[in-house]
Order: C-alpha cells, then sequence, then structure tokens
C-alpha cells in the first residue's frame, strides 16, 4: 500500500526564522497532497494543500511545494511565530484515491 | 456553517464495556471517514462511507468496531468489548467527493479504557 514518511520527527526553531518540513511518498499515481496542522487536544486542521499540476503553492506566510519525478513536497513556513508552535502533518490519497495516507507527523516549536 | 461535530469528545470507560461515538458531517458532505489516531502518530485509516454505503474499511476495523451512516447524514462508530489498546482518538473526517477533494476533521473522540 501507499508509504508516506515526513522529516524531521520534530523541529525547533527561533521566532522569525524558518521551518521547513518534507515528505516523500510512493505511489507515483498520487495527484493531491494536503498539509494539517494539529494542535494538542484538537482535530487535524487543513492549512495547505497541491495538486500534481502545479509544482508550488503559496498563502502568506506559507508555502507548499511538490517535485512529482522525486516524489517529494513540502511545507515552508515563513517569518514564524510562537502561534505556529504545534503537530504537522503531511498526507496524500492512497492507490485507490479513496482514502488519505498520513505521515508520522512533526512537532514544531517556536521558541520566542 | 458548522464544520465537523463529534459527540462525546471525552469518553473514560472500563474494559468490556461499549461505547458510541456520533459524527455528524459538514452538511452537503456525502462522504465520511472514520481515522484513529494514537499519541506520536498521524491518523491511520478505518472506514469511509459516500452517502449511506459503507465502501472500505481498513484490517484496523476489528470485528468488535462497527460503523453505521443510516441516512447517509450523521454516522456512529460503535466498539464493542472494548480493550486497552482501543485507548485512542477517534476522528471523523468529511468531504464532498470529487477528483480533488479535500478532508475536513472534526476534533476528535478521546477514548479512554481503564
Amino acid at each position: 500500500g501507499e508509504n508516506v514518511e515526513q522529516h524531521p520527527s520534530t523541529l525547533s526553531v527561533q521566532e522569525g526564522d524558518s521551518a521547513v518540513i518534507k515528505c516523500t511518498y510512493s505511489d507515483s499515481a498520487s495527484n493531491y497532497f494536503p498539509w494539517y496542522k494539529q494542535e494538542l487536544g484538537k482535530g487535524p486542521q487543513l492549512i495547505i494543500d497541491i495538486r500534481s499540476n502545479v509544482g508550488e503553492k503559496k498563502d502568506q506566510r506559507i508555502a507548499v511545494t511538490l517535485n512529482k519525478t522525486a516524489k517529494h513536497f513540502s511545507l515552508h513556513i515563513t517569518e514564524t511565530q510562537p502561534e505556529d508552535s504545534a503537530v504537522y502533518f503531511c498526507a496524500d490519497r492512497d492507490n485507490y484515491g479513496q482514502n488519505f495516507v498520513f505521515g508520522p507527523g512533526t512537532r514544531l516549536s517556536v521558541l520566542p | 456553517d458548522t464544520g465537523v461535530s463529534q459527540d462525546p469528545r471525552h469518553k473514560i470507560t472500563k474494559r468490556g464495556q461499549n461505547v458510541t461515538f456520533r459524527c455528524d458531517p459538514i452538511s452537503e458532505h456525502n462522504r465520511l471517514y472514520w481515522y484513529r489516531q494514537t499519541l506520536g502518530q498521524g491518523p491511520e485509516f478505518l472506514t469511509y462511507f459516500q452517502n449511506e454505503a459503507q465502501l472500505e474499511k481498513s484490517r484496523l476495523l476489528s470485528d468488535r468496531f462497527s460503523a453505521e451512516r443510516p441516512k447517509g447524514s450523521f454516522s456512529t462508530l460503535e466498539i464493542q468489548r472494548t480493550e486497552q489498546g482501543d485507548s485512542a482518538m477517534y476522528l471523523c473526517a468529511s468531504s464532498l467527493w470529487d477528483p480533488g477533494n479535500t478532508i475536513y476533521f472534526g476534533e476528535g473522540s478521546w477514548l479512554t479504557v481503564v
């Protein structure tokens, strides 16, 4: 089945610095890649997504890049703020396109 | 518009008891998903519905688990004869079905089996 790997598992940055989280996937047919942010005790919240027909998408301080050849996509957060501290999950659709397979998550800590 | 709603948010139960969780999806979303999440892990797929039809079940969904979506709106997830290994957060998500569907999660239902 589909496999999604995510690195790093933990990431600490100083407030104002940038953070990058990378995910790799195994199914070359995957075509949709969302990123979720999960705060303690809450459900995952969609923050940005990208479809396979584009290489980059940006929304204010958040951007996602996709390299279909290498089968990886990355989340970029610029000018990090303490409220960015959370666990971030990447995902892609499974081989049958029916549901999503999630990475193991990255715990981001933004230090003031 | 309200998001995906789950109830109860927290449940503590004794081993061997049955528990039921309810999910109300975003209105007009015809797809509804159940995921399970344990500490330090990403959500793991359990099952999903399109309208009232249950189209796929994960191998994680043992015989003690049953999910229903009788009228194609809200869904219930029942766990019978709970075990300590069932302790987790049970997440519900919903979406419209189209080639680029995005799934939206509820806040989850925490289950602790003691």
